[in-house]
């Protein structure tokens, strides 16, 4: 079966402290993975995808095919990287869906 | 470019009426996808449209969903009649060649 697992539904740090939010996915073959966010009012985009492994707004994710993980990286949080962070996966083909987990709310405490 | 567009921001209403909700898509973008979130679950596919036609729709739950794309431009989903379950935040996005959605800002729907 195809599934996404965030297993944290809120994490609060502290500013300055390292974040790490937790994904790990089950798919049969080859999935591409992405972050997506949703800050307060705003809407849901991308942040970053593992294959052009690039770091966004200092955020990284390595892909890690033999524990199926994603898990999502910062070392120093800042308080506007409170938001809503979901974890997804989806096939090669441009038919291919977008699958989400259930999301986590990250916040930062000052 | 203009992206998504989605209206109604806020929809509330009683079990049993219908809505309508749209999407405007960004100009040019043949796919158009329909997803839901429900509280406290994730979000989940609902269809897929390459201009006018039904790529996917695996995900619809039920007949009570209408999903419609005349002409390839903007896609109504139609919910009829509606039940409590039915309450979450849809969301539209679209991609013009099957990579890189771009999202609405998503339609709240109430059930009371």
């Amino acid at each position: 079966a195809q599934r996404v697992t965030q297993p944290e539904k809120l994490l609060s740090v502290f500013k300055g402290a390292p974040v790490e939010l937790k994904c790990n996915y089950s798919y049969s073959g080859s999935p591409e993975l992405f972050w997506y966010v949703q800050y307060s009012r705003q809407r849901l985009q991308l942040l970053l995808r593992h294959i052009s492994r690039e770091s966004i707004k200092g955020f990284t994710a390595d892909l890690n095919k033999g524990e199926t993980s994603f898990h999502l990286k910062k070392p120093f949080a800042q308080e506007e990287d409170s938001a809503m962070y979901y974890c997804a996966l989806s096939g090669k083909s441009r038919d291919d869906k977008i699958i989400f987990g259930k999301g986590t709310r990250l916040h930062i405490l000052p | 470019e203009a992206g998504v567009t989605q209206f109604p921001s806020h929809s509330v209403i009683e079990k049993g009426q219908t809505v309508t909700l749209r999407c405007d898509p960004i100009s040019g973008h043949d796919n158009l996808y329909w997803y839901r979130r429900v509280m406290g679950k994730e979000i989940k596919f609902l269809l897929h449209f390459v201009k006018e036609s039904k790529q996917d729709e695996s995900g619809m739950p039920n007949n009570r969903f209408l999903a419609e794309r005349t002409g390839g431009t903007y896609s109504t989903l139609k919910v009829q009649p509606a039940e409590l379950e039915d309450s979450g935040v849809y969301f539209c996005a679209s991609s013009r060649n099957g990579y890189g959605y771009t999202f609405g800002s998503g339609t709240r729907l109430t059930v009371v």
